[in-house]
């Protein structure tokens, strides 16, 4: 079965400045990857995806994630944060099987904290 | 654009009660889920259902029971609810049940046991 980590709870950025939050995934192949973004108050909305393919793939609010085999990781980047982007990331793994149903397995979360 | 709806934002009830919490989409998705969300814990898969009249167990499905009757209508059901239930439950919906199909989520319900 699949499993996916967030070491990162909370996380504070300065506005401007960069921002990377860790993702490390088990699973025996190549699996399907996403990022979320739950705001305050609010359902998760998705930021991005991997399926296959070029390993760096870009998503909504100028975000983009990097999937590395050899570390089992897709850590989500934003080169400069914005206090919009204060919010809570979720990082989910599922199968790559294209019959029946595959669920998915979602991460702790971390909380992105901006500072003025 | 894709649109979940969960009836209540927020909804406090008493030890005992049984609650229903309701959910709609407007998509024509065949597969939908049930999440509870809890500081630390993550996402948990309560139930899903990937047509009307079918359903299956996530991974804590005790405590819970669904209805699916319309294809765009999935609801919660808590039988007798407890204290130990009070979390935040999100909805979500996708177009079939393979992993490759993003889920979209609901604004959740903050369920309240008192």
């Amino acid at each position: 079965a699949q499993s996916v980590t967030q070491p990162d709870i909370h996380i504070t950025v300065s506005e401007g400045a960069s921002l990377e939050l860790r993702c490390n995934y088990s699973y025996g192949a190549t699996p399907y990857l996403f990022w979320y973004v739950q705001s305050p108050g609010q359902g998760l909305q998705l930021l991005l995806k991997y399926f296959s393919g070029d390993t760096l793939v870009q998503g909504i609010k100028g975000f983009e994630a990097e999937f590395k085999r050899s570390q089992s990781s897709f850590n989500l980047r934003k080169p400069s944060v914005h206090w919009s982007d204060a919010a809570e990331y979720f990082c989910a793994v599922g199968p790559s099987l294209n019959t029946g149903f595959q669920k998915l397995v979602f991460g702790t979360g971390t909380r992105l904290l901006v500072s003025p | 654009d894709v649109k979940v709806t969960q009836s209540s934002r927020y909804l406090v009830k008493r030890t005992g009660e049984k609650v229903f919490l309701e959910c709609v989409q407007d998509m024509d998705h065949e597969n939908m889920f049930w999440y509870r969300q809890d500081p630390g814990l993550g996402l948990r898969l309560i139930y899903f259902s990937y047509d009307v009249k079918m359903k299956e167990k996530g991974d804590i499905p005790e405590g819970y029971s669904v209805s699916r009757e319309k294809k765009e209508r999935f609801s919660l059901i808590l039988e007798s609810a407890s204290t130990n239930q009070t979390s935040m439950y999100l909805c979500a919906s996708s177009l079939y049940g393979q992993s490759n199909q993003p889920q979209h989520f609901g604004d959740g319900t903050r369920l309240s046991i008192l």
